[in-house]
């Protein structure tokens, strides 16, 4: 079975430019989380989906939203970009998103802000 | 709000000895999970072990074992005989069916390095 991809793998945009990123989780999967990684902040939740809700959001403004398609493939969507948006974007998967099943994590989209 | 706290940012090890991460946490509920994940250079999380808050025997998975203090909001990693390819960023997790939807809350990450 293939894991949790996410494309792009590297991204470079500028402030005030917008940038979707992709995550297509485990066949079977309804459940899609996205999580922001930084140096100073750590990992952070952004948002879950659950069949094509979105069904819990961390504390990001705004301009952090998602999106779930009916194949459970997950878009984010980053607008008016900050140069403290610059952080590895993390997806993870899994059936249901209860605690019952694990996540899998994805290899994460790079994306810098200049 | 629930915290996990890493105090340890960097360790180190020597090759087939034994190295313990710290990890604590806070909460006021009774239901929840404990995880270990470990992000190689790499990047890719992989879980290493978890542990149901419920359950009184710690968890162990090969090499590696926990040591979950409850009433100490403590659950330590300890990793036996470490290898080279134990050498990563690992990170403590909680999670709980709260009202705020089983989302994990991450400590800031022990960096080991093993040495050969």
């Amino acid at each position: 079975k293939a894991g949790v991809t996410q494309t792009p793998r590297y991204l470079i945009k500028t402030r005030g430019q917008q940038v979707t990123l992709s995550c297509s989780p485990i066949s079977g999967h309804r459940s899609v989380s996205w999580y922001q990684q930084t140096p100073g902040q750590g990992l952070q939740f952004l948002f879950e989906y659950f069949s094509e809700t979105q069904r819990n959001k961390g504390n990001f403004p705004g301009r952090f939203s998602g999106r779930q398609f009916s194949n459970s493939r997950s878009e984010m969507n980053v607008s008016t970009l900050e140069l403290g948006d610059s952080a590895l974007y993390l997806c993870a998967s899994s059936l249901d998103g209860t605690l019952y099943n694990e996540q899998f994590f994805g290899p994460g989209t790079r994306l810098t802000v200049l | 709000a629930q915290t996990v706290t890493q105090s340890q940012p960097e360790m180190s090890v020597q090759e087939a000895e034994t190295v313990t991460l710290s990890c604590t946490y806070d909460t006021s509920e009774s239901d929840y999970y404990l995880f270990w994940y470990k992000q190689p250079p790499s990047r890719q999380m992989i879980l290493v072990i978890r542990q149901e808050a419920y359950k009184q025997q710690n968890a162990t998975e090969n090499r590696f074992s926990v040591n979950f203090q409850k009433a100490a909001k403590s659950f330590s990693l300890k990793i036996s005989d470490s290898q080279l390819g134990d050498a990563a960023m690992y990170f403590c997790a909680y999670r709980s069916p709260s009202i705020s939807g089983n989302q994990f809350y991450f400590g800031t990450g022990t960096s080991l390095t093993v040495i050969p």
